[in-house]
């Protein structure tokens, strides 16, 4: 069976800090691959998607940038991090020949 | 664009009552629909899909949705809630040939004892 790992599950940076958050899927081979963040009362927004190793689009203007180092590896980046980029991030996974996406369990981001 | 509204953003609803969560999706030619479930400080597990054929789908702890076009609506019942069932839900609907799930803000459902 399929599993997606995220981590880390919490993390409080201060401003202007790095940030990486790695997620990573096990049991599929060239999974389509997801970030969004979900803001409080605001439903979920797709940051970033991948459909390959070194293919990545992004869906809005932002703080932050993606990449994808190996086929089942997403990693989420940002150099200097801002008041802003708080929030509930979720790494998602899809085969590319299926129409539904599966879910991480979150990294809750507070930036302070 | 896809959207998708989610009317209510919270429901309370007493222990084996019914419940209504709605949905209603922006029309596109050809949609997928979906339901996910959110526990807190979780992720979001998929609940159930509409993708073609029968317009009623059902999960296996008894929720059900029906798509329907003319009213381009994806509405989730369940005829008895229970506690356990106490989560935010999310509807969110994938155009046909995009990449993209499109979400709604998310209904909290609070089942009371």
């Amino acid at each position: 069976s399929q599993t997606i790992h995220q981590w880390p599950a919490t993390l409080v940076q201060p401003v202007g800090s790095p940030l990486s958050l790695e997620c990573t899927v096990e049991g599929t081979s060239n999974p389509n691959l997801y970030w969004y963040r979900q803001a409080a009362g605001r439903g979920l927004q797709l940051l970033f998607y991948s459909v390959g190793i070194g293919q990545i689009s992004s869906e809005v203007p932002q703080n932050l940038s993606a990449s994808r180092p190996q086929d089942r590896q997403f990693i989420l980046s940002s150099k200097k991090l801002l008041l802003s980029d708080s929030g509930f991030y979720l790494c998602a996974w899809s085969r590319p020949t299926r129409i539904e996406a599966f879910f991480g369990q979150g990294t809750r981001l507070t930036v302070v | 664009a896809q959207s998708v509204t989610q009317l209510d953003s919270q429901v309370p609803v007493f222990e084996e009552a019914p419940v209504e969560l709605r949905c209603n999706y922006s029309s596109s030619v050809s949609v997928y629909l979906f339901w996910y479930v959110q526990y807190p400080n979780q992720g979001l597990q998929l609940l159930l899909k509409y993708l073609s054929g029968s317009t009623l789908v059902e999960s296996i702890n008894g929720f059900e949705a029906e798509f329907n076009k003319s009213q381009t609506s994806f509405h989730l019942r369940k005829p008895s809630v229970h506690i356990s069932d106490t989560a935010e839900y999310f509807c969110a609907s994938r155009g046909a040939g995009s990449y993209q799930l499109t979400f709604g803000k998310g209904t909290k459902l609070s089942v009371i004892p």
